[in-house]
């Protein structure tokens, strides 16, 4: 009864090769999002998708292209991959919130990219 | 300049010490506020929401300043189990219908026996 799962955990792969990371979250929540945590820790939002609609696209190359067939799903496709793209990927979601609500975003387990 | 900030420490405590940390934020119009989590090599999670008229749960307390932009949480009879890093999250809108979490890097603190 995961909340949150993320696959793969691990994922080792060569310069320039293209690679998918997936997301499932079971809490029946409408937002989901991608978050990067580099080597020095700082975790930073990528993409947030709400009811499978883009939200939030923050600055990133777009080399990375996230995928939402339905709400429960959060894909996440990178393309000609690079070393700097090495870091922990998290997927979370949370219940659709106005701006100036609390809310409360629940994480995956992280997908460990390491690029060679 | 960061959205958030905070001391990266780390913080070294006796168990049964008390520990402060601290956060600044940027934005003067952001909403939400709290407290995350993240042991290591596992996912952040949510350790609690700070209100402006502080809040506490157990051990630990939770303020928030908003004139001077300032977050802390206080751990007061630190447990070897409290060994984590603690996440400043910030919730800000920058004007779009949908608020975005800003977390600061993380203050680690470590207890030993």
């Amino acid at each position: 009864d995961t909340a949150v799962s993320q696959t793969p955990k691990y994922l080792v792969t060569q310069m320039g090769n293209d690679k998918s990371i997936k997301c499932e979250q079971n809490l029946g929540h409408d937002t989901m999002y991608w978050y990067k945590q580099d080597s020095k820790k700082f975790l930073k939002i990528m993409f947030s998708y709400n009811n499978k609609e883009l939200i939030i696209n923050e600055t990133v190359p777009n080399r990375f292209s996230p995928k939402s067939p339905d709400k429960a799903h959060l894909n996440l496709h990178i393309n000609s991959l690079e070393l700097g793209d090495s870091a922990v990927y998290f997927c979370a979601s949370s219940q659709v919130v106005l701006a100036g609500d609390q809310e409360t975003q629940y994480f995956g387990p992280g997908t460990r990219l390491l690029v060679l | 300049r960061k959205e958030v900030e905070q001391d990266p420490g780390p913080f070294n405590v006796p168990e049964g010490a008390t520990v402060a940390f601290n956060c600044t934020y940027s934005n003067s119009a952001s909403q939400s506020f709290f407290w995350y989590r993240q042991d290591c090599r596992k996912e952040p999670k949510l350790l609690m929401s700070v209100y402006s008229s502080g809040n506490e749960d157990g051990r630990f307390t939770a303020q928030l300043n908003r004139a001077s932009q300032y977050i802390s949480l206080l751990i007061r009879d630190s447990k070897l189990s409290d060994s984590a890093t603690y996440l400043c999250v910030v919730l800000s809108d920058r004007g779009s219908t949908l608020g975005r979490l800003y977390f600061g890097r993380g203050t680690q603190l470590t207890v030993w026996p």
